[in-house]
């Protein structure tokens, strides 16, 4: 079945960095965009980047921008996220998502932005603290 | 940029009806038909129900339907069930490749 399965999460201090992982399986993973988006206790989700089905563009949140990198690895069907400077408001759970896009009829790919997330992986917590 | 604004809370008995808002901007929700709306359960990951502002994925109810004017976006639930108790979560696109995330509503079925 379709699957996103997060991990590289733990307890790090603030100003250090962590990598994510994000294994998919079930789809072709090489085909979509996918996302990162955040939670923090107790609080509503945060989009943090998204990358091309290729890898080849990559934008991120405010929040975020100059910090985090996003990457995939289509061999391996898995996305990653390096997560450099940790500060304390980086504490959160980390969900890997599937863009919900598709290919039109000149093949070229829609989605990104419009048509949502569609499968989610379990998240994996993220705790920055001294 | 700032996030859209959702109502804290909302309620409806079983049965009823619920619409909860999703207020942005000409910016974001105004600007584009990009809105989403996510179902959120305790200690679970979201489930996407709407996309591309009224168009629900496959296996989503027909109870729940989308909806939006002008800066607005609406998700209304019809028939509310117990499993329908859950924290709900709009986004929509913000233009210059940004993505907004309402600050979620939890819905009570009471």
């Amino acid at each position: 079945q379709v699957q996103l399965v997060e991990s590289g999460g733990g307890v790090v201090q603030p100003g250090r960095s962590l990598r994510l992982s994000c294994a998919a399986s079930g789809f072709t993973f090489s085909s979509y965009g996918m996302h990162w988006v955040r939670q923090a206790p107790g609080k509503g989700l945060e989009w943090v980047a998204v990358i091309s089905y290729d890898g080849s563009n990559k934008y991120y949140g405010d929040s975020v921008t100059g910090r985090f990198t996003i990457s995939r690895d289509n061999s391996k069907n898995t996305l990653y996220v390096q997560m450099n400077s940790l500060r304390v408001e980086d504490t959160a759970v980390y969900y890997c998502a599937k863009d919900n896009g598709y290919y039109d009829s000149s093949g070229h790919y829609r989605g990104y932005y419009y048509y949502g997330m569609d499968v989610w992986g379990q998240g994996t917590t993220v705790t920055v603290s001294s | 940029q700032s996030a859209l604004t959702q109502p804290p809370s909302a309620s409806g008995s079983p049965g009823q009806s619920v619409t909860i808002s999703c207020t942005g901007t000409s910016s974001d929700v105004g600007g584009y038909n990009s809105v989403s709306w996510y179902q959120q359960h305790p200690g679970k990951a979201p489930k996407l129900m709407i996309y591309d502002v009224n168009k629900r994925p496959s296996g989503v109810p027909d109870r729940f339907s989308g909806s939006k004017s002008g800066n607005t976006a609406s998700l209304t639930v019809s028939g509310l069930q117990a499993e329908d108790e859950a924290d709900y979560y709009c986004s929509s696109y913000a233009g210059s490749n940004n993505l907004l995330f309402g600050g979620g509503t939890k819905l009570t079925v009471l």
